[in-house]
């Protein structure tokens, strides 16, 4: 039981280029998040998605893109890489809806933009 | 708006040494809370949540925290810390069945 996997861990892009982020996980979970941790920002939420086929906006979603094609998958995309958007990113996946579950989270790619 | 504030960014405490780290919400309802720590070039691990009952409340690896509605806070703390506790530790509070809103963080430096 791998947990929640991200791929890649490192990525450096240049301004303008495109890359997709993937998030795996083995736990059958429902819900599933993509969040940016900034310093002294702590993390916040750029989409997420409560099951298979359905996406959602979250606190920063501009020039980012997701997709929910496969239950244990959540693709994050970026169309056109900005310097703004060098950060480290974390996926996230909970089981069921509730204010007390616990989100398990994905050991993160940091990603630079030049 | 619901919102999670950690004043402190950074904490030094000496091994042994008991540490408290400080979180205050705004929230207009019952809140439901969670510690998170990170350890370098790591994910996100829960420590411990509440959600009712008891407002002191025991999690993983020593930690506790202790809710409290009338000062708007869930601190948590420690007794005694290890090296191995130097990480960076986040509050959250949950703003709707299915999402998050985090503090900012507060790293802890651990000295022999």
């Amino acid at each position: 039981n791998a947990g929640v996997t991200q791929t890649p861990k490192f990525r450096v892009l240049k301004t303008g280029q495109s890359m997709t982020l993937l998030c795996a996980q083995d736990m059958n979970h429902e819900y599933m998040y993509w969040y940016r941790q900034d310093p002294g920002m702590g993390l916040r939420l750029i989409h997420y998605s409560v099951g298979e086929g359905t996406t959602a906006k979250g606190e920063v979603p501009d020039g980012y893109n997701v997709s929910r094609l496969k239950k244990q998958n959540f693709l994050l995309g970026l169309e056109s890489a900005a310097p703004s958007q060098t950060s480290v990113y974390f996926c996230a996946s909970t089981e069921s809806p509730g204010l007390s579950d616990t989100q398990y989270f994905g050991p993160g790619t940091r990603l630079t933009v030049l | 708006a619901q919102s999670v504030t950690q004043p402190d960014i950074h904490i030094t405490v000496s091994e042994g040494a008991s540490l408290e780290l400080r979180c205050n919400y705004s929230y207009g309802a019952t809140p439901y809370l969670f510690w998170y720590v990170q350890s370098p070039g790591q994910g996100l691990q829960l420590l411990l949540k509440y959600f009712s009952g008891d407002t002191l409340v025991q999690g993983i690896k020593g930690f506790e925290a202790e809710f409290k509605r009338s000062q708007s806070s869930f601190n948590l703390r420690k007794p005694s810390v290890h090296w191995s506790d130097a990480a960076e530790y986040f509050c959250a509070v949950a703003i709707n069945d299915y999402k998050l809103s985090f503090g900012a963080g507060t790293t802890v430096t651990v000295r022999a």
